[in-house]
């Protein structure tokens, strides 16, 4: 069963674009989603929660539809230093514990 | 800023040996958990740990695997007899409550077995 999933990418951008990454999941009963990012065999570190209402945190806009089981995630004027694997996370509460997607990997090129 | 922390950072054993993989959570966490990484695939619960006792756990999490907390400040992830496929990238993560609350992880463990 794949609780999340994503296209694995990779996506290959020139510094300055506008990137977006797709997510959706299976379980209605998820109920809290976040965005990590995971740098090459590092550990993956919260970038940003996810709300139905939206959230944006500088460079980046997060984005869930409940009714449609989609999550988003938008990065304006990319970075050399975003190049990563992106991954959408869900939570659900009578599991406590988090479920993650394959991720999205993506390079930013100078 | 606190952190986890994790040792070894890798370990690299024998099929069919026991190995220990050691966590120190953020200290006035209360929840600690397990992931694993197979390297190429995604981050994948194996346990989670509140009070003293497993409080959930993935199928993953089979008799092979224990936690422990054995004073104020570890928490261990043995493995009793390791397999090859159990080479993989441990996480240990931790968090003050349950629920949506942030999980902290830590910089995990390689563990390579030959």
């Amino acid at each position: 069963r794949k609780e999340v999933e994503q296209d694995p990418g990779p996506f290959n951008v020139p510094e300055g674009a506008t990137v977006a990454f797709n997510c959706t999941y299976s379980n209605s009963a998820s109920q809290s989603f976040f965005w990590y990012r995971q740098d090459c065999r590092k550990e993956p570190k919260l970038l940003m929660s996810v709300y139905s209402s939206g959230n944006e945190d500088g460079r980046f806009t997060a984005q869930l539809n409940r009714a449609s089981q989609y999550i988003s995630l938008l990065i304006r004027d990319s970075k050399l230093s975003d190049s990563a694997t992106y991954l959408c996370v869900s939570y659900e509460t009578g599991a406590n514990n988090l479920f993650f997607g394959t991720g999205t990997r993506l390079t930013v090129i100078p | 800023e606190p952190e986890v922390t994790q040792t070894p950072s890798h370990q690299v054993t024998q099929m069919g040996q026991e190995v220990i993989l050691r966590c120190v959570p953020i200290s006035n966490h209360l929840y600690f958990y397990w992931y694993r990484q197979i390297l190429g695939q995604k981050v994948e619960f194996l346990v989670s740990f509140y009070n003293n006792e497993i409080s959930e756990k993935s199928e993953i999490f089979d008799d092979q695997f224990s936690v422990e907390r054995p004073d104020g400040s570890n928490f261990t992830l043995k493995i009793r007899s390791t397999k090859l496929e159990d080479s993989a990238m441990y996480f240990c993560a931790s968090s003050l409550d349950r629920g949506a609350d942030t999980q902290y992880f830590g910089p995990g463990t390689r563990l390579t077995v030959l």
